[in-house]
Formats: structure tokens, sequence, C-alpha cells
């Protein structure tokens, strides 16, 4: 049974890209969270996604985007990188109706120069 | 969702039980207790949950003190392998959608020979 999965696993961008961020849930999972967590800090939740629209978000600019397709996979984008967005971005997946744990995968170490 | 207090660190000889402390004295009556644990910047690993009742499982024991404000997760042999920074999470049961994690600080559990 394959647990969550994330790609790449490692990303440079230049200040003012774009970059696109992909996670695979576990299998039976239906709902999708991402997370940033900036160095020795601990994670910080981004969105969550259920029936491939946005049904939570935390603190974070509209420059963070997502979305969910049908075979509940995701994707976040960030646009016009900073500096700051440098972090370890972390997606986790659950099966909602059951209130069901969230399973993290490895994260994708993005840095911004 | 209520906020949690941890200790920033703790040491604990390998093969003794190690015992980490969670303050949650404002938790309400439907919000759970969640552990997780990231090692040197993994994604973070589910642990163990609970409501009330202590829970066991092959990776922990979780004790829930009985007026809830507080908890302790308890690794009965720690190993070097059980070197981690440990997250202790409160977490509202919702339907519909999965409720986020808010993640503290944590404490950084250090197991040594």
């Amino acid at each position: 049974d394959a647990g969550v999965t994330q790609s790449p696993t490692h990303l440079i961008k230049t200040r003012g890209q774009q970059v696109t961020l992909r996670c695979s849930p576990k299998s039976g999972h239906d709902t999708v969270s991402w997370y940033q967590q900036a160095l020795g800090q601990g994670p910080q939740f981004i969105f969550q996604y259920y029936e491939e629209e946005e049904r939570q978000r935390g603190n974070f600019p509209d420059r963070f985007s997502g979305h969910q397709f049908p075979n509940y996979s995701s994707e976040l984008n960030v646009n016009a990188l900073l500096l700051g967005d440098s972090a370890l971005y972390l997606c986790a997946s659950s099966f909602v109706r059951n209130q069901e744990t969230q399973y993290f995968g490895p994260g994708t170490r993005l840095l911004v120069l | 969702d209520a906020k949690t207090t941890q200790p920033p660190s703790m040491d604990c000889a390998e093969g003794r039980a190690a015992n980490l402390p969670c303050n949650h004295s404002t938790i309400s009556g439907n919000e759970y207790v969640y552990w997780y644990r990231q090692i040197h910047s993994q994604g973070p690993q589910y642990i163990i949950h609970g409501l009330k009742n202590n829970e066991t499982n092959e990776m922990a024991s979780l004790i829930i003190t009985e007026d809830r404000k507080s908890s302790t997760l308890i690794l009965p042999h720690a190993t070097l392998r059980d070197t981690a920074v440990y997250y202790c999470i409160v977490r509202v049961a919702r339907t519909g959608t999965a409720s986020k994690l808010t993640f503290g600080t944590g404490t950084r559990l250090q197991v040594t020979l």
C-alpha cells in the first residue's frame, strides 16, 4: 500500500519565478492538506482540498494556490516567489468521512535564491 | 483549536522509557490529542491519538489525565532511532471536512547511549 508521495524532492528557483509541487495521497484517501515548514519551525497549514475544492485556508497570501484532481492527487502552486518562501513543503492525506488521521509525505524542499 | 505547551527538549537513555509531557489546559470536549514526530526534516510521522481514554499501539502509549488538561506520550523502550522532534497537537473532530493540524515547536527528544 503506497503512502503519500511528493515530487520533486528538491527544487531551486529564483525570486519572481513560479513553482508547482505535486502530491499523491495514500490509497483510499480523498483529502489533501498542504503545510509549509520553515527551518526550525513547526509545519504551518496552507490549505486543504476535498472534492476538488479548497475547503480550509491558513494565513497565506493568494500567491499560494492549489488544485485537486479527480484521482485525489493535488498540486500546490506558488507565484512570484520570495526568498521567504524557502521551506519544506509537506502534503498530508486523509479520509474525510471518518475524520481519519492525516498522514504526511516526505516533503519537497524548495530553495529560493 | 486549543494550544499546547511542551518542554523544548528532553534526553533519554537508550532502552529506558521516554515520557514526553504535554499541557493542553484549554482543550474542549470534542478535541482529540494527537502526537506526531519528525525525524531530521522528514515528513511528520503519526504516532497515536486519543480523546479521553488511555491508548496504546505498537509505537507508544498515550496517557490522558482525567480532566484532559494534560497528557503524556510514553515510548516504552527508547532507541537511537527515536531521536526526533515530538509534536503534541489538539484537533477538533468535525464532520464533513478533516480539520487542520496546528503544530507548535514540539519537544526535541535526544536518545543517548
